[in-house]
């Protein structure tokens, strides 16, 4: 298995633009998780979905954060406008049904100017 | 709420034990996990426990579990360089089982 793929791997924007961060889960997988790392933060969960369908998203920082999970194959998370404290990593991760272990993905480090 | 608390940095010698600690304010999780993360990478599972057991042990790894004291370590026989690292504590959610709480990460430097 490929594992969970996200793309791009490194996106450099200016501040006001529009970003889109995507994400394909491990094949039947039906959890998708969307977390961001910072220095400062740390790791936080923004969003989670069970059967594509949203369940928590108390996570995501404000308005100018959505995410959508379409089909069970495929998420995106999408930034508008960015602003450059949303500079850092994101992260997507997937698990099985009634599984513990969570499996992430290398990752998208977003660098807003 | 739920918090989750490890020390930032750790230093040992090759061939010397680990021993990184957690500490967790829910008492009510269902599981406690141990993550490693390398440079320019995403999170792996390395092990997890389950709340009712006090210790799992698998291979060069050790986690202790002290509910009493909501306290949590992992232990890492025969340190190697390749074992250098960010490593993070989780607990499950208390009201979603599949929803983790990460610690801030402790960064483990091994020296030849």
């Amino acid at each position: 298995d490929a594992g969970v793929i996200q793309s791009p791997r490194h996106e450099v924007t200016e501040m006001g633009q529009e970003v889109t961060l995507r994400c394909k889960p491990i094949s039947g997988h039906n959890s998708l998780f969307w977390y961001r790392q910072t220095m400062m933060r740390g790791l936080e969960l923004l969003i989670y979905f069970n059967n594509n369908v949203p369940i928590d998203d108390s996570g995501m920082p404000e308005d100018r954060f959505s995410a959508k999970m379409p089909n069970a194959s495929f998420s995106t998370l999408k930034i508008q406008p960015s602003e450059p404290r949303d500079s850092a990593v994101y992260f997507c991760a997937s698990s099985q049904p009634s599984r513990v272990t969570q499996y992430f993905g290398p990752g998208t480090r977003l660098t807003v100017l | 709420g739920e918090d989750v608390e490890q020390s930032l940095f750790l230093s040992v010698r090759e061939g010397d034990s680990s021993v990184i600690n957690c500490t967790y304010t829910d008492s009510s999780s269902t599981y406690l996990y141990w993550y490693k993360q390398e440079p320019g990478a995403g999170l792996q599972l390395l092990t997890y426990i389950f709340s009712n057991m006090d210790m799992k042990q698998d291979q060069r790894l050790t986690v202790l579990l002290n509910k009493k004291d909501k306290h949590l370590s992992l232990r890492i026989a025969d340190t190697q360089t390749g074992d250098s690292a960010i490593y993070f504590c989780a607990e499950s959610s208390q009201t979603i089982t599949d929803k983790l709480i990460f610690g801030t990460g402790t960064r483990l430097q091994v020296f030849p």
